[in-house]
């Protein structure tokens, strides 16, 4: 079974401008979760989707949205950026939403760095 | 607010065991997960406690105390390849968002 795969894995833009981040989860997995990671902050959650529907929003300002389609390929979109965006996106998937163990599939992230 | 505590760093030689503490505190507690990532690298999945006790794969094996609010990560037999960081997490509830530890970050030398 292929990964969960994530695109673009690098980006670089510039204060202001906004960005789409992609998500493909694993065959069989409708749930999606995006992370943000930064040094010595760990892991912060952004939001969750599972059949389509956000199920948990983490504590980040509106610019930060997301969507699931219905093949559960997820994306996150990053309006007016701020340098302090400049992080690794982190999406993972899962089989379930709500049961379970609740094992996290994670991409490789995407690096995105704001000047 | 939800809060996980975990040492910033552990050191330790290869062979040697180690222990990787996580101390929770949160509104409600549904289960305990451990992640290992590379650096650069994904964090993959290593075990879920959801009960008092210990599990054990392998190498590694959890350990959680509800009552405690508290489990860990032990790691035997280190090898160079577990230098990584760690980190806990906690689902407060069904349904719930996995909320993560900072992490630690292990360095195992020769």
């Amino acid at each position: 079974k292929a990964g969960v795969t994530q695109t673009p894995r690098y980006l670089i833009k510039t204060r202001g401008q906004q960005v789409t981040l992609s998500c493909s989860p694993i065959s069989g997995h409708r749930s999606v979760s995006w992370y943000q990671q930064t040094p010595g902050q760990g892991l912060q959650f952004l939001f969750e989707y599972f059949s389509e529907t956000q199920r948990n929003k983490g504590n980040f300002p509106g610019r930060f949205s997301g969507r699931q389609f219905s093949n559960s390929r997820s994306e996150m979109n990053v309006s007016t950026l701020e340098l302090g965006d400049s992080a690794l996106y982190l999406c993972a998937s899962s089989l379930e939403w709500n049961r379970g163990a609740y094992e996290q599939y994670f991409g490789p992230g995407t690096r995105l760095t704001v000047t | 607010g939800q809060s996980l505590e975990q040492p910033s760093e552990v050191t330790a030689v290869e062979g040697a065991i180690v222990q990787i503490n996580c101390t929770y505190q949160t509104s409600g507690f549904y289960g305990l997960s451990w992640y290992q990532q590379h650096d650069g690298g994904a964090p993959t999945f290593l075990s879920y406690n959801a009960l008092d006790g210990l599990e054990e794969t392998g190498r590694f094996s959890s350990f959680l105390s509800r009552s405690d609010s508290y489990g860990y990560l032990l790691l035997q037999e280190l090898q160079m390849k577990d230098s990584a960081s760690y980190f806990c997490a906690v689902r407060v509830k069904a349904g719930t968002a996995l909320i993560f530890g900072k992490g630690t970050t292990l360095s195992v030398s020769s």
